[in-house]
């Protein structure tokens, strides 16, 4: 079955520890990308990645790190997590570029205390 | 300033009633796209619009893209309360994509 895969659904932290949330997809896309929705600010993009090893940043990226090194995995990093970091992820993954149909994977939600 | 302005932001109306929901914006995309969500999960596609005056159908819902291709409006004929969600516009812009807040939309049964 086509799908993106999120790991973990639910976290519960506390500020400054450091995490990763791990995404995966098994349609051979080029496109992934990490969005965070929180109410009244909508899906906002936080990075994205063209390709192996080609990533950018989207509309909110600061403390947010991401790696792309296999086609399949772009997992998310939080370095020191604070609570404004408090939101539900989605993770996402195109065939090639912005303009394609976005797979999205079933959502994070982080909570950081 | 929301590169994509959606309205309303909550619409909350009885089975069987038509309605329209509006993406609209001050610039030209070369494509919009319409997705739904529903509580808990990711947005899934209903349609991509690519030429200026398009239309597009799908069973219940028609999309229009503007004829200058910075505005769509999502139409519902005979709302169900299947059709109850989160209607969100998107657009890419220098290959990020871009979301409007859009619309929540709750069918009275």
């Amino acid at each position: 079955e086509a799908q993106v895969t999120q790991n973990p659904r639910y976290l519960i932290t506390v500020t400054g520890k450091k995490l990763t949330v791990t995404c995966s997809q098994n349609m051979n896309h080029e496109y992934m990308s990490w969005y965070r929705q929180d109410p009244g600010l909508g899906l906002r993009q936080i990075y994205y990645s063209m390709n192996v090893e080609v990533t950018d940043k989207g509309d909110v990226p600061e403390g947010y790190k991401v790696s792309r090194k296999e086609k399949r995995n772009f997992p998310l990093i939080l370095e020191s997590p604070s609570p404004n970091q408090t939101s539900l992820y989605f993770c996402a993954s195109s065939w090639s570029g912005a303009s394609y149909e976005q797979y999205f994977g079933p959502g994070t939600r982080l909570t950081v205390t | 300033t929301q590169l994509l302005e959606q309205s309303p932001q909550f619409l909350s109306i009885q089975e069987g009633e038509n309605l329209t929901v509006y993406c609209n914006s001050s610039s030209v995309f070369s494509s919009l796209q319409w997705y739904r969500q529903e509580p808990g999960e990711g947005p899934v596609l209903l349609v991509t619009v690519v030429t200026g005056g398009e239309v597009k159908k799908l069973k219940r819902l028609t999309f229009q893209f503007g004829d200058a291709r910075k505005d769509s409006s999502l139409h519902i004929t005979a709302a169900q309360p299947g059709d109850t969600g989160l209607y969100l516009c998107a657009v890419n812009r220098d290959d990020k994509i871009i979301f409007g807040k859009g619309t929540r939309l709750h069918i009275l049964p």
